[in-house]
Parts: structure tokens; C-alpha cells; sequence
């Protein structure tokens, strides 16, 4: 069965980095397009990056662009997120799902992993 | 970026009711719209794709309608289960956008 596993969270000052990973298992990985989605507290579902399967090409919101990047390792089935120059607003339950793109949706969640940014 | 504005921000039912919630996009959409319902604490699930299709497993007093701008997921009797909050999720742009959620509750 489709799974997906985060990691990665924690907690980071403001301006910091983190890199969060999402190990991908029961289906074909390198034939999806895969998204982060964040959910802050008190707030709704914001899309944050989407890369496509095999060519890569990468997506984000103006929310992160210039500050996070999204990568993939098809070989190791795991997913990726670098996150730069954290903000207190970046704090949230990071998600990563499978689909994205044009018509895309996702069928597939991870349970999430929490990054806290506060000194 | 497309704006999604749903409506109402939260609803209390009874059980056994019958629940509409609306997704209204900026400019049109075609039928590349979705629907989830996230519980506390637990990842979001998807309900419905492209605007009408059920996804597998879910049960059946789940559906959606709508095309263009205009969009609706209807609950025909709501259970305890369906405690939950609901947004909808474009994928006409590359770049995805959620409403901003319904909170689902049982009066």
C-alpha cells in the first residue's frame, strides 16, 4: 500500500535552515508529481511546492519562493524540502502528497511533521 | 494566483442532515477542482476529484458537483464521523490554492 513518511521537523530559530525528507513507499515514485502542503496553526491548508516525476520541474508559492527548494531522489524514493532564512510564520505541519501539477491532486498524505521557528 | 473562497466558514448540523458547503473560484476552473476533509491531528483526506468523482473508499453520502466557478460538496447525511474540516483545492494552475476551510460540527 502507498505510504508516505516525513521527517525532518524540529525546532529553528528565525533565519535558520532544515531540510525535510519524505520516504515514499508501495507505488511507483519516479510516475508522480509530489507536493509539500503546510497547515500553520489556526490557519488552512497553503501549498507550498510541487516537482514533477521524472524531468523535476519545480513549482512553488510566493510564500517560500527564493527561501525553499524542492528536490527528489527517484532512485531512493524520497522526497525533499530545504528550507532557508525560516521566518516565525513557517511554523506549521509540513505534509508531503502524492500528485501535483495541472489536474493533479492528492490522493495520498503523509502524517506531517512539525517545524516550530521561534528564538 | 486563483483566489478560492468557500462558504460558509463553519456550519452545525444535526446528524442525519443534509450539508452543503460551496468553493467559489476566481475565474474559471474548468473541473479541475477537489475536495478533502482534514480531523484533528490526522493528515488531510481527498473526497472528491475533478469536481464530481468519488474517491475509492469513501462513502457514498459524500458528493460534488459544479464546473467553471461554482462548485459544491454535499454531505446527504451527515454522520458523527464527518466531524471534520473541509477545503477545497484547485489544480487548473500548477500552482495549487485551497479554500480557506468550512469547520464541519454536530449540533
Amino acid at each position: 500500500q502507498v505510504q508516505l513518511v516525513e521527517s525532518g521537523g524540529g525546532l529553528v530559530k528565525p533565519g535558520g535552515s532544515l531540510r525535510l525528507s519524505c520516504a515514499a513507499s508501495g507505488f511507483t515514485f519516479s510516475d508522480y508529481y509530489m507536493t509539500w502542503i503546510r497547515l500553520a496553526p489556526g490557519k488552512g491548508l497553503e501549498w507550498i511546492s510541487s516537482i514533477s516525476g521524472s524531468v523535476s520541474a519545480t513549482y512553488y508559492a510566493d510564500s517560500v519562493k527564493g527561501r525553499f527548494t524542492i528536490s527528489r531522489d527517484n532512485a531512493k524514493k524520497s522526497l525533499f524540502l530545504q528550507m532557508t532564512t525560516l521566518r516565525p510564520e513557517d511554523t506549521a505541519v509540513y505534509y508531503c502528497a502524492r500528485g501535483g501539477g495541472y489536474s493533479g491532486y492528492g490522493a495520498y498524505w503523509g502524517q506531517g511533521t512539525l517545524v516550530t521557528v521561534s528564538s | 494566483d486563483i483566489q478560492m473562497t468557500q462558504s460558509p466558514s463553519s456550519l452545525s448540523a444535526s446528524v442525519g442532515d443534509r450539508v452543503t458547503i460551496t468553493c467559489r473560484a476566481s475565474q474559471t476552473i474548468k473541473f479541475y477542482l477537489n475536495w478533502y476533509h482534514q480531523k484533528p491531528g490526522k493528515a488531510p483526506k481527498l473526497l472528491i476529484h475533478a469536481a464530481s468523482n468519488l474517491q475509492s473508499g469513501v462513502p457514498s453520502r459524500f458528493s460534488g458537483s459544479g464546473s467553471g466557478t461554482d462548485f459544491t460538496l454535499t454531505i446527504t447525511s451527515l454522520q458523527p464521523e464527518d466531524v471534520a474540516t473541509y477545503y477545497c483545492q484547485q489544480s487548473y494552475s500548477t500552482s495549487w490554492t485551497f479554500g480557506q476551510g468550512t469547520k464541519v460540527e454536530i449540533k
